[in-house]
């Protein structure tokens, strides 16, 4: 049972424009969410990450949207530039991130962003 | 600052062997965490160390073991190696009490055949 679903498993778009990355949960007890970001032949990258306590966080050209009530959240890159393309996980934990260690990851999503 | 090592990099086993894998984490940092990552499932969580002591546990059998060092160096161990167990195998390390500050190696693909 995948308690993290990111159902695409690729996104490609043009550079300059806007990349969403959606990303869909079922534990209702995960209250801390984060995005990694992975190129080939490296680890994951934390990205940015959002409360449960809260709808939105900005990060530079990164923002994170959080919709509890339909446990949906949704990456949004603007402007995409090529060097964002790699792999984007979605990752959830409970107990508010605290010390609770165990992160839960969808499979992630690959994003091609084009010249 | 140095980041996180996985050693070996790579690595080759036949079925039923038994392999383990090294994690130095960043200096200064006492957690480490173990997550595997296959195309299938994604990225599993396996289990996390702070000071020597286990303290999280993934869903995995038991032939997948774990033990960290005082020096917070870790190492996990696959024993009878199974087909299925060919992976990425990451380890994570952090310094204070949040998930995000868990930094990522580069991981070790182990394929078995």
């Amino acid at each position: 049972d995948q308690q993290v679903k990111q159902n695409s498993p690729s996104l490609s778009v043009q550079e300059g424009r806007i990349s969403i990355l959606n990303c869909d949960y079922t534990n209702s007890m995960f209250d801390y969410f984060l995005w990694y970001k992975k190129y080939p032949a490296e680890g994951p990258t934390f990205l940015i990450s959002i409360s449960s306590i809260k709808d939105k966080n900005e990060d530079g050209r990164f923002t994170v949207f959080l919709n509890k009530s339909a446990k949906h959240l949704s990456l949004h890159i603007v402007p995409s530039q090529p060097g964002d393309s790699a792999v984007y996980f979605c990752a959830a934990s409970a107990n508010s991130g605290g010390s609770n260690y165990k992160l839960t990851f969808g499979k992630g999503t690959l994003l091609t962003v084009n010249p | 600052k140095a980041g996180v090592t996985q050693t070996p990099r790579y690595l080759i086993k036949t079925r039923g062997q038994q392999v383990t894998l090294s994690c130095s984490p960043i200096s200064g940092h006492r957690s480490v965490s173990w997550y595997q990552q296959t195309p299938g499932q994604g990225l599993q969580f396996l289990f996390e160390y702070f000071s020597e002591t286990q303290r999280n546990k993934g869903n995995f059998p038991g032939r997948f073991s774990g033990r960290q060092f005082s020096n917070s160096r870790s190492e996990m161990n696959v024993s009878t190696l199974e087909l299925g167990d060919s992976a990425l195998y990451l380890c994570a390390s952090s310094l204070i009490l949040a998930v995000n500050e868990q930094f990522f190696g580069p991981g070790t693909r182990l394929t078995v055949l």
